[in-house]
């Protein structure tokens, strides 16, 4: 089976403080993506990654930046982080190559920020 | 820029009941549609996809472009279904999928 895993499940950070959430995969998935998931909002893409070292902007990459240096980790950061960045945060992945490739979810990250 | 809609954030329906969820998209070149969903304390899974044309846990989807949409559809609701329903799009050329706002579906007793 696929494992996508984030390390953090549940995290409290002040304003101004700088936050990683990490994810890690298993099966050598090339893509890689920050998804964050508000109600009624549903998932909004923050960065997806095609490779190592390679990353694109989704839609809200504000406030965000990532990492990719290995493969299978894909590292979301909050520079300064603010209470609108409260939500839940999830990581996926997928082979890359044809669009058709299933993609799979980590368990998510739920982050308040105080 | 695609844009995938669920105009309904919270669907109840009799255990038994038909069910359709309600996905319009816009989107000017070919897309890939799928539906997602999210059980109760569970990770986000994939439940189908146009492109396979199949059946999973009773349910189908067909793809209108016609119409845009891309309903789900289940003619008699369990109550194992109650979960979060999410309809994504998938540009031809891309990795990148845009969700819908999800619709919370409550199959009661």
């Amino acid at each position: 089976d696929v494992k996508v895993t984030q390390s953090s499940r549940y995290l409290v950070k002040r304003t101004g403080e700088k936050v990683f959430l990490e994810c890690v995969q298993d099966m050598d998935h090339e893509n890689m993506f920050w998804y964050r998931q508000d109600p009624g909002l549903g998932l909004r893409l923050i960065y997806f990654s095609y490779d190592v070292k390679m990353k694109e902007k989704g839609d809200i990459p504000e406030g965000y930046s990532v990492s990719r240096e290995k493969k299978e980790r894909f590292s979301l950061i909050l520079e300064s982080a603010s209470t609108n960045q409260t939500s839940m945060y999830l990581c996926a992945s997928s082979f890359g190559g044809e669009s058709g490739n299933t993609i799979y979810f980590g368990e998510g990250s739920w982050l308040t920020v105080v | 820029a695609q844009r995938v809609t669920q105009p309904e954030k919270l669907l109840s329906v009799f255990k038994g009941a038909p069910v359709e969820l309600k996905c319009n998209y816009s989107y000017s070149g070919s897309p890939e549609l799928f539906w997602y969903v999210q059980y109760s304390r569970q990770r986000l899974q994939l439940l189908l996809r146009h492109i396979s044309r199949e059946s999973i846990k009773g349910f189908t989807a067909d793809l209108n472009k016609g119409e845009t949409s891309f309903h789900l559809k289940k003619p008699f609701a369990q109550e194992e279904d109650s979960a979060m329903y999410y309809c994504a799009l998938r540009k031809n050329a891309g990795n990148m999928l845009t969700f819908g706002g999800g619709t919370r579906l409550m199959v009661k007793p």
